[in-house]
Order: C-alpha cells, then sequence, then structure tokens
C-alpha cells in the first residue's frame, strides 16, 4: 500500500451537480497532484499543490478547483458536472525537491456522471 | 509539445518472453522518465525510472532504453510472467515539480 487513500471509491452524480473528492496524503509529503483518466485512456495532469498554493494546472476549466490542507489532505472540487467528466480521478502524493522523488498514488475515486 | 505517444497499444507475449513497450516525446526539457504499472481497480505504481543522461537503466526484469537524440524511450520486460499482465504507461516529468505527462498505455498479456 502506498499510504495514499481517496474517498470515496465510486460515486454516481447527476449533471449539473457539484462533486468534492478527497485525498489523505503521506505524511511528510509537501505536494498534491491529482489527475483525471478516462476510460482506457492515460491520466491527464489537472493541478498540482505545493504547501498548500496552486503549483501548476493542466488543461481544464475553472470549474475544477482543489484545496491542500496543512494535516496533508487535499480535495479536488468539480462544478457543474458534465457527462464527460466520468472518469477515475487519481491524486498523487510527493516530496518535490528532492532527486529521484516519486508520486505515490491512491486508489482512484471512480466518478460516474448520469 | 507535451505530449508523450506510446505504443502499441496492446499486446501479447507468451510467458518467458520479452514484452517491449515504446514511447517518444517532443519536449526536451523533460528530465525523468517514468514507467508506471496499473492493475484493475488500483492506483498506478512506479516500475522504474530514468534521466536522459543515462542509455539504459536495468531493475531485475525490467530496463528502459533511452535515446536522447531520437527523443525515445522504452521498456523491456524479460521473461515475462502471468502477473506481469497489467497496464504499462510511460511518464515525462520535471523533476522540479514532477507534473506527469503521461503516455495513452499499454494493456499488456502474458499467455501461460
Amino acid at each position: 500500500e502506498t499510504g495514499v487513500t481517496q474517498s470515496p471509491t465510486h460515486l454516481i452524480k447527476t449533471r449539473g451537480q457539484q462533486v468534492t473528492l478527497r485525498c489523505s496524503s503521506q505524511s511528510g509529503h509537501n505536494t498534491v497532484s491529482w489527475y483525471q483518466q478516462a476510460l482506457g485512456q492515460g491520466p491527464q495532469f489537472i493541478f498540482q499543490y505545493y504547501r498548500e498554493e496552486e503549483n501548476g494546472r493542466g488543461n481544464f476549466p475553472p470549474r475544477f478547483s482543489g484545496l491542500q490542507f496543512p494535516n496533508y489532505s487535499s480535495e479536488l472540487n468539480v462544478n457543474a458536472l458534465e457527462l464527460d467528466d466520468s472518469a477515475l480521478y487519481l491524486c498523487a502524493s510527493s516530496f518535490v525537491g528532492l532527486r529521484d522523488t516519486e508520486a505515490f498514488f491512491g486508489q482512484g475515486t471512480r466518478l460516474t456522471v448520469v | 509539445q507535451q505530449q508523450v505517444k506510446q505504443s502499441p497499444q496492446s499486446l501479447i507475449v507468451q510467458k518467458g518472453g520479452i514484452s517491449i513497450i515504446n514511447c517518444a516525446y517532443e519536449n526536451t526539457a523533460f528530465d525523468y522518465f517514468p514507467w508506471y504499472q496499473q492493475f484493475p481497480g488500483k492506483g498506478p505504481a512506479l516500475l522504474i525510472a530514468i534521466r536522459p543522461d543515462v542509455s539504459e537503466k536495468k531493475e531485475g526484469r525490467f530496463t528502459i532504453s533511452f535515446n536522447k537524440s531520437a527523443k525515445q524511450f522504452s521498456l523491456h520486460i524479460m521473461d515475462s510472467q502471468p502477473g506481469d499482465s497489467a497496464t504499462y504507461f510511460c511518464a515525462a516529468t520535471w523533476d522540479s515539480n514532477y507534473q506527469l505527462i503521461w503516455g495513452a498505455g499499454t494493456k499488456l498479456i502474458i499467455k501461460p
């Protein structure tokens, strides 16, 4: 196990609703990144938080937002859900600043938008 | 320029054979190239990684070959086993922030 836990594991939402996904990252890690993985595709970088500040964003609209808390937990919020938001959402925890650092992934949250 | 292209999409190899997965990138600023293994229902897990100052890295049955001039790198799995059946992703990133750019994945099936 990686020590990174995500909740919930599965979620069904209706188009237009809002959703919050949670991640508990590894103790001591200063960075959390979120990725969206559509079925049969590679993960896509959503954004990264470094010491509680957004530190880079992929090609995702502002309705995707996040937070990182001092207790190593993090949230991904998605507003105005669209059908195309259906995917596996992955949280990755790492300590950026060390050579040969490694990102540890949670098991993901499977979001289905109907 | 941010893309990482991965091939093949799927691969079937006999037990004991060599599995080879290839990736190509465009952005020469990438300085860290990890390979991830993902089983169904699990998050990706780091398998092996390489930096562009090295042409090959071997860990057990897994080897990365890296061609900096061609901007290509590949994963070789020697003596492939049924337990290696999984989806493999190559990725590229910057050591300074570890924001991963992923390939599309290769579904590997090892036939007993």
